[in-house]
């Protein structure tokens, strides 16, 4: 099957610095990639929808400036967060999707960020 | 609006049925997904469901009533694997005047399988 990777797979920083999370579909090309944030025993939250080689789509409530994502290649997205601080400590969950419509989207192992 | 509900938490017994209902509310609808997540872990998929009825697939199956807003995933014969968070995901259509992909997940079920 479809197989998604992120890198790194969990990340410390300090507050005020920025980090970036890679997120690529390793045997397909994947038009469509979304960025998920999941806080201890919640749910997904998705953040941001990405299309390659356009401007991603965020849903209400996140920061576009504080999130930044690319995605500059059909096999690659980043996301990154900048001037990090300790409520931005999560589970970061990428997932790409084949085509626009397709029946499912492959989900990467996940990015622990941790902000002291 | 987008409202996804599911129990928090469930307790069953190994070899033993177990039903965990979604029911949803959303502006559009183009499916309806269950995944498995262990703690740590990226979400799997356990099944996909467009039309109304029963999907089965080995020991896991799927319902989706699209008139009541209703799903359930059954898990039969219950193992010690099996103990995980089940999210409920409704695949959303012309939020934004169009088809899209992008996928609401409900809040979760934690299901502690116990000996």
């Amino acid at each position: 099957g479809a197989v998604v990777s992120q890198h790194p797979s969990w990340v410390i920083c300090k507050s005020g610095t920025s980090v970036k999370i890679e997120c690529r579909s390793l045997d397909f090309q994947a038009t469509t990639m979304f960025w998920y944030r999941q806080f201890p025993k919640q749910s997904l939250m998705l953040m941001a929808t990405s299309n390659e080689g356009s401007k991603a789509t965020y849903e209400q409530g996140v920061e576009k400036d504080k999130f930044l994502i690319n995605h500059a290649s059909l096999t690659l997205s980043t996301l990154t967060v900048t001037s990090a601080h300790p409520e931005d400590s999560s589970f970061y969950i990428c997932s790409a999707s084949l085509a626009g419509f397709s029946y499912e989207q492959y989900f990467g192992p996940g990015t622990r960020l941790t902000v002291t | 609006g987008q409202n996804i509900d599911q129990p928090t938490e469930m307790t069953a017994t190994e070899g033993a049925i177990v039903q965990i209902n979604c029911t949803y509310q959303t502006s559009g609808f183009n499916g309806l997904f269950w995944y498995q997540q262990h703690a740590g872990e990226a979400p799997t998929f356990l099944s996909y469901n467009v039309l109304d009825g029963l999907e089965e697939k080995g020991r896991f199956s799927s319902f989706l009533s699209r008139s009541k807003g209703y799903s359930y995933l059954l898990l039969k014969e219950l193992q010690m694997k099996d103990s995980a968070s089940y999210l409920c995901a409704v695949r959303d259509w012309g939020a934004y005047g169009g088809a899209t992909n992008k996928l609401i997940f409900g809040t979760g079920t934690l299901l502690a399988v116990q000996p």
